[in-house]
């Protein structure tokens, strides 16, 4: 089992450029999300996809699209990129979203480092 | 809102024991979850609590105290290797994110 997957592994755009970040992974689970890690901040979820057809907003939405193709795959899209995106990208998945007991692991994927000019 | 609240920076002598402390204001908690982190890498689960008490996995333990909004991570018998990023995490019902992170401890081991 390859777990998550993520394309590309790095990444410079410049101002305005648009782009896709591609995840998938082949575990089965039913939850993805995509955070971005800036130094010292910590990791902040930007959406996530509690199952197949459904996304809800984390909690920095602005300036990304996300679709959730299919059960295994999840992309996040930069429409019009600016410098403040600059950041490395986390997809993640794991089997529920919510709940008490579960513990609801999540695995990443190795990551995105994007830089914007 | 929510919020967590962790050491920026801890050192530890190899060998030692060492606590990485997490208090947390939040509405709605699960349960409270550690990652570790390697300079650049992805984060790793650790652990999991949900309920008030110690977990043992390991040289890695885990505490929850509900009542007190607070939890550590332990790690005992330190390595070199256990030089990383750790992140407390609290699984949430309210807002809109499902898991909010700490900004993080980063810990160094020294010889």
């Amino acid at each position: 089992n390859a777990g998550v997957t993520q394309t590309p592994k790095f990444q410079v755009l410049k101002t305005g450029q648009s782009m896709t970040l591609q995840c998938a992974q082949d575990m089965n689970h039913n939850s993805m999300y995509w955070y971005r890690q800036d130094p010292g901040m910590g990791l902040r979820l930007i959406y996530y996809s509690a199952s197949e057809g459904t996304t809800d907003k984390g909690e920095v939405p602005n300036g990304y699209n996300v679709s959730r193709l299919n059960k295994r795959e999840f992309s996040l899209r930069l429409e019009s990129a600016a410098p403040s995106q600059t950041s490395v990208y986390f997809c993640a998945s794991s089997e529920d979203g919510r709940g008490g007991l579960l513990r609801n692991e999540q695995f990443f994927g190795p990551g995105t480092r994007l830089t914007v000019l | 809102g929510q919020s967590l609240e962790q050491p920026s920076e801890v050192t530890a002598v190899e060998g030692a024991i060492v606590q990485i402390n997490c208090t947390y204001q939040t509405s709605g908690f699960y349960g409270l979850s550690w990652y570790q982190q390697h300079d650049g890498g992805a984060p790793t689960f650790l652990s999991y609590n949900a309920l008030d008490g110690l977990e043992e996995t390991g040289r890695f333990s885990s505490f929850l105290s509900r009542s007190d909004s607070y939890g550590y991570l332990l790690l005992q018998e330190l390595q070199m290797k256990d030089s990383a990023s750790y992140f407390c995490a609290v699984k949430t019902l309210s807002g809109n994110t499902p898991l909010v992170f700490g900004k993080g401890t980063r810990l160094s081991v020294i010889a």
